[in-house]
């Protein structure tokens, strides 16, 4: 079985542009979560989506945006990018069977690293 | 939104038994406490989950004081493929938080 995806897993973009992210979860996996990760931290918790909807939000400017897909796949979105938006963005999936609860256990895809110039 | 407290790094030498241990004042009640592993460049793995008392797995075990305001990550009889960065995890309803992580070097 394959794990979550995420693509690309490498970007380099200038200020202000905008960007897409991708994630696959895991075959029947019905949440997903975005995390931000900075070098030397831990991930921040950008958005949960459960069933196709936000379940859950994090501190996170309106530049930041998502959606979850009928397969259950999710995009995020980043528009006007600032120098500090570059991280390593991680997508998590779990199962829902608790309703995309903090207990589920997550899996994490590699990640896809931003880079903005 | 419970903030969690761990140890900044340890070091430890191949085949000792590692505890990290992790302070959560304001667990909430339903929340549960997860430990997580990172190595560098790749996204984390989960390790173990507990609610209360202690949990044990394959890998690790997990022992949760009565007032639920801390918890303790035992890795037994580490090696040298153990050294990465541990986070505490615990949950919130909608903000799930990771801490700065533990950052443990096994050492031959």
């Amino acid at each position: 079985d394959a794990g979550v995806t995420q693509s690309p897993t490498h970007l380099i973009k200038t200020r202000g542009q905008h960007v897409t992210l991708r994630c696959s979860p895991i075959s029947g996996h019905k949440s997903v979560s975005w995390y931000q990760q900075v070098l030397g931290q831990g991930p921040q918790f950008i958005f949960q989506y459960y069933e196709k909807e936000e379940r859950g939000r994090g501190n996170f400017p309106d530049r930041f945006s998502a959606r979850q897909f009928p397969n259950y796949s999710s995009e995020l979105n980043v528009n006007a990018l600032l120098l500090g938006d570059s991280a390593l963005y991680l997508c998590a999936s779990s199962s829902g069977l608790a309703g995309g609860a903090p207990q589920e256990t997550q899996y994490f895809g590699p990640g896809t690293r931003l880079l903005v110039l | 939104l419970a903030k969690t407290t761990q140890p900044i790094s340890m070091d430890s030498y191949e085949g000792q038994e590692v505890n990290i241990t992790c302070s959560h004042n304001n667990i909430a009640t339903n929340d549960y406490i997860t430990w997580y592993q990172q190595f560098p460049s790749q996204g984390p793995r989960f390790i173990i989950q507990g609610y209360k008392t202690k949990v044990t797995n394959e890998v690790a075990s997990l022992f949760i004081p009565a007032d639920r305001k801390s918890s303790t990550l035992s890795l037994p009889r580490v090696s040298l493929s153990d050294t990465a960065v541990y986070y505490c995890l615990v949950g919130d309803d909608n903000d799930m938080r990771f801490g700065a992580g533990t950052r443990l070097t096994v050492k031959p």
